[in-house]
């Protein structure tokens, strides 16, 4: 039982446009969202987060959006840039949970020149 | 660089034996957190300590443990290690367990010949 999913395991986006990545959850108790960046060889880096009393939080380039209805979440990267090419992991957790994270299966972003 | 330390990078061994990964986690954290990924789960949750004790459970194997000491570094203990323990083991820490986001160290690699 996948409870989060991303569905598109690969996106390219020239530079300077905007790369939006998408993810889908199932369960409804999940109430804190995470986007993580990883490079090869390196750790999952922590992007931006949100908790699910809010819709959208921003931070620089980073834009995360929370639709509860839907059970959607995007990340949208503006402009985008070549170091942005990595893998990209949303994840979400509950309280109830102890926080533990619940991975996506990740989206290769790649930005073309 | 998270502030997160884990050791070794690398670990060959082979089935049968006992091997145990370390993690320091960033300082002020006091929740440590291990995930596995291996190339067809993802990154999953293990187990997560908070301030030396136990918080959660993850799909973690009988023949895995882990601890966390006083100073809060933990390890994680693999036993009778079989082929398909391969994967990356990351550790993660957070400052409480409460919607915070999780700081992920580089990993280690296990190889089971």
């Amino acid at each position: 039982d996948q409870q989060v999913k991303q569905n598109s395991p690969s996106l390219s986006v020239q530079e300077g446009r905007i790369s939006i990545l998408n993810c889908d959850y199932t369960n409804s108790m999940f109430d804190y969202f995470l986007w993580y960046k990883k490079y090869p060889a390196e750790g999952p880096t922590f992007l931006i987060s949100i908790s699910s009393i809010k819709d959208k939080n921003e931070d620089g380039r980073f834009t995360v959006f929370l639709n509860k209805s839907a059970k959607h979440l995007s990340l949208h990267i503006v402009p985008s840039q070549p170091g942005d090419s990595a893998v990209y992991f949303c994840a979400a957790s509950t309280i109830q949970g102890a926080q533990k994270l619940v991975f996506g299966q990740g989206t290769r972003l790649t930005i073309n020149p | 660089d998270s502030g997160v330390t884990q050791t070794p990078k690398h670990l060959i061994t082979a089935t049968g034996q006992r091997v145990t990964l370390r993690c320091s986690p960033r300082s002020g954290d006091l929740s440590v957190y291990w995930y596995q990924q291996s190339l067809d789960q993802g990154l999953q949750f293990l187990i997560q300590y908070y301030n030396g004790e136990e918080r959660a459970k993850g799909n973690i194997l009988e023949r895995f443990s882990a601890q966390q000491f006083p100073d809060l570094h933990s390890e994680l203990n693999l036993s009778s290690l079989e082929l398909g323990d391969s994967a990356l083991y990351f550790c993660a820490s957070s400052v409480t367990g409460t919607n915070q986001p999780q700081h992920f160290g580089d990993g280690t690699r296990l190889s089971i010949l």
